[in-house]
């Protein structure tokens, strides 16, 4: 049973065009991240928030933006699409609020997005 | 930053095999934890296992924090276990708090 969603599960889109993609948790977890996946490849984290109002790039660079508004929701905007953009992208988040505090990991099943 | 190297980088086994798949890892870590991306993307939690041991059906994974390695055993393999295991970790160090990925074990399990 899912608790992180992710949609759309997959888009096709022409380049130039503003996309968001978007996460939310129902598990009151107060960190989310966005990991970038290239086919066959590992994760790269790529923006994570430690809350609300709180958000932070990550270890690789991305032209993509993320807001934190609220705690469940964690969306992700390119605002230009580019070929390069082509990949999956996972969103994740852990860590309750109450104990026993869960420290693993959640994933969303991820956006395969497609930029022609 | 924390480095995660995992092997076999490949593995084909008929139904039935039993494998281990290997974890090492540079740094202290706060976190360990084992996925199955499936063929359809999809990144299932296996095992949240910074230390110890942990069973679960055909599945358990062994952590040795001290020697900076992990090990995940897959018993009687079915054609479902097939995909990707990857082993990933949070550095105890500090920096970004996401986990870090090895670049993961490409299993096949054939009928």
């Amino acid at each position: 049973e899912a608790d992180i969603y992710q949609t759309p599960r997959y888009l096709v889109i022409g380049t130039g065009k503003k996309i968001t993609l978007e996460c939310s948790q129902t598990m009151g977890h107060d960190k989310m991240y966005w990991y970038q996946q290239d086919p066959g490849m590992e994760l790269h984290l790529i923006h994570y928030s430690y809350g609300v109002n709180s958000t932070e790039k990550g270890d690789l660079s991305s032209e993509s933006t993320v807001s934190r508004i609220r705690t469940e929701h964690f969306p992700l905007t390119l605002e230009s699409a580019r070929p390069s953009h082509t990949s999956q992208y996972l969103c994740a988040s852990s860590g309750g609020r109450t104990p026993p505090y869960n420290y693993g990991y959640t994933f969303g099943s991820g956006t395969r997005l497609t930029v022609v | 930053g924390i480095q995660v190297e995992q092997s076999p980088p490949d593995l084909i086994l008929q139904e039935g095999a039993n494998s281990t798949l290997r974890c090492n890892f540079s740094d202290s870590v706060n976190n360990l934890q084992w996925f199955h991306q499936n063929p359809w993307g999809q990144l299932i939690n296996l095992f949240y296992i910074p230390s110890g041991t942990k069973q679960n059906g055909r599945l358990s994974a062994t952590t040795v924090a001290t020697e900076r390695y992990s090990l995940l055993y897959i018993s009687s393999s079915q054609t479902t276990d097939s995909g990707v295991y990857f082993c990933a970790v949070v550095d105890a160090g500090g920096g970004a708090d996401g986990l870090t990925f090895g670049k993961g074990t490409h299993l096949i399990i054939q009928p």
